[in-house]
């Protein structure tokens, strides 16, 4: 069965270190998304991506983060300078569509920042 | 802003009991989905909602879209030890906003 995948499972940076958490799609699907889960609370949406671009972000999607799909594959999440409170689980998601349709999350990357 | 809660927030249950849990909002979604988690990896979707009043059976559960699409409730028949998990809710907003809302989950315990 066709699945979400995501790497590294877990990384731990130091605060200030830029990271970029990979994540490779399910391959047809067209919209991609990253979410992030902090320890205890919800799955919150950061952004969404289609067509080469940024459709959606969230107020938590600041000047710190970006995304990108370098090479039709990947789908990557790259924050530049890490901050204590960006310790989290991080979730790539994909979909075939975007109204109505199902969302495939992968695994997720755990992130702490120390 | 578009809130989901849920509830209840935790539930321990006896093997072989029903159980419902409710996803509910003051917003209208254009779809609801949900997913169960487990610990330290990402939501697995179970069903998506779409229509208002909408039933779904996966198995012994049963999912239902309220017909205002504001609401929906995951119904269990017969719990299983197996059925232990995290359940969320997460609903769609429509139009060109493709992103989920979720919900803060049900932390569902099923004792032998």
């Amino acid at each position: 069965e066709p699945e979400v995948t995501q790497t590294p499972s877990h990384q731990v940076t130091q605060m200030g270190q830029e990271v970029i958490l990979r994540c490779v799609p399910i391959s047809n699907h067209l919209y991609f998304y990253w979410y992030r889960q902090i320890l205890g609370q919800k799955v919150e949406f950061l952004v969404s991506f289609y067509n080469n671009e940024i459709s959606e972000k969230s107020e938590i999607f600041d000047d710190q983060f970006s995304v990108e799909r370098p090479d039709g594959s990947n789908f990557t999440l790259k924050i530049r300078s890490t901050k204590l409170e960006d310790s989290a689980m991080y979730f790539c998601a994909s979909s075939s569509q975007g109204m109505n349709t199902e969302a495939f999350f992968g695994q997720g990357t755990r992130l702490t920042v120390v | 802003t578009q809130l989901l809660e849920q509830s209840p927030q935790f539930l321990s249950i006896q093997e072989g009991e029903n159980l419902t849990v409710y996803c509910n909002s003051s917003s209208v979604f254009s779809s609801l989905q949900w997913y169960r988690q487990e610990p330290g990896e990402g939501p697995v979707l179970l069903v998506t909602v779409v229509t208002g009043g909408e039933v779904k059976k996966l198995k012994r559960l049963t999912f239902q879209f309220g017909d205002a699409r504001k609401d929906s409730s995951l119904h269990i028949t017969a719990a299983q030890p197996g059925d232990t998990g995290l359940y969320l809710c997460a609903g769609e907003g429509g139009g060109s906003n493709y992103k989920l809302t979720f919900g803060k989950g049900t932390l569902l315990t099923v004792n032998p």
